[in-house]
């Protein structure tokens, strides 16, 4: 079984000030964790994906998140955040055992404040 | 070059109507998926296929019927819609044979049942 809690359906940065969207997980098997963005009335973008490799993994657009296996934590962090950032932001995880089955988060709504 | 589209973009309907949604995708992948997004924005996956096989039917009821004349289209077929069905549906694809593998959405099929 796995799971994924977003810990803040709402987030509200100044522009300019750095972001932090929380997010844990738990999962019996090693993961796969994503960050995809979602801006209004748009699809599905993938920011950032953690496999196995560097456990700090580089996005799209300034967007970074750290895997913390003892915390079982997934947090996305950009340094500043800009107005084109207000989005909805879905942290996923992949359980990566023969076809892939992901569950995600219950989002967490940026907001950029002028 | 769309990777992922669907059609229609919006679709508005009485209940009891029957509908479909089509998906199509032209990344070469063997595994496509659709997702049901609640007004709340909670993704929750209802199938998945692989090379035209179902292998994940999230207990979606039986008047939702998901169709894959070939690996690259899937379709979803809805009988006798109700008021509950209006949601975003979101198609996705991906090459799971990839330890890396990411899913890649459609914009998404905007449903109204009246």
């Amino acid at each position: 079984a796995q799971s994924v809690t977003q810990l803040d359906s709402h987030v509200s940065v100044s522009e300019g000030t750095p972001v932090l969207l929380r997010c844990n997980y738990s999962s019996s098997y090693s993961p796969s964790l994503f960050w995809y963005v979602q801006h209004p009335n748009k699809g599905l973008q993938l920011l950032l994906k953690y496999t196995s490799a560097a456990t700090l993994v580089k996005g799209i657009n300034g967007f970074e998140a750290e895997f913390k296996k003892s915390e079982t934590s997934f947090h996305l962090t950009k340094p500043s955040a800009h107005m084109s950032d207000a989005a909805e932001y879905f942290c996923v995880v992949s359980d990566r055992r023969g076809y892939q089955k992901v569950t995600f988060g219950t989002g967490t709504k940026l907001q950029v404040i002028p | 070059d769309t990777a992922v589209s669907q059609t229609p973009k919006y679709l508005v309907t009485q209940m009891g109507n029957d509908k479909s949604i089509k998906c199509e995708q032209n990344l070469g992948h063997d595994t496509m998926y659709w997702y049901k997004q609640d007004s709340k924005k909670f993704l929750k996956i209802m199938f998945s296929y692989n090379n035209k096989e179902l292998i994940i039917n999230e207990t979606v009821p039986n008047r939702f019927s998901p169709k894959s004349p070939d690996k690259a289209h899937l379709n979803l077929h809805i009988n006798s819609l109700e008021l509950g069905d209006s949601a975003v549906y979101f198609c996705a694809s991906s090459q799971p044979a990839l330890e890396q593998e990411t899913q890649y959405f459609g914009p998404g099929t905007r449903l109204l049942v009246l």
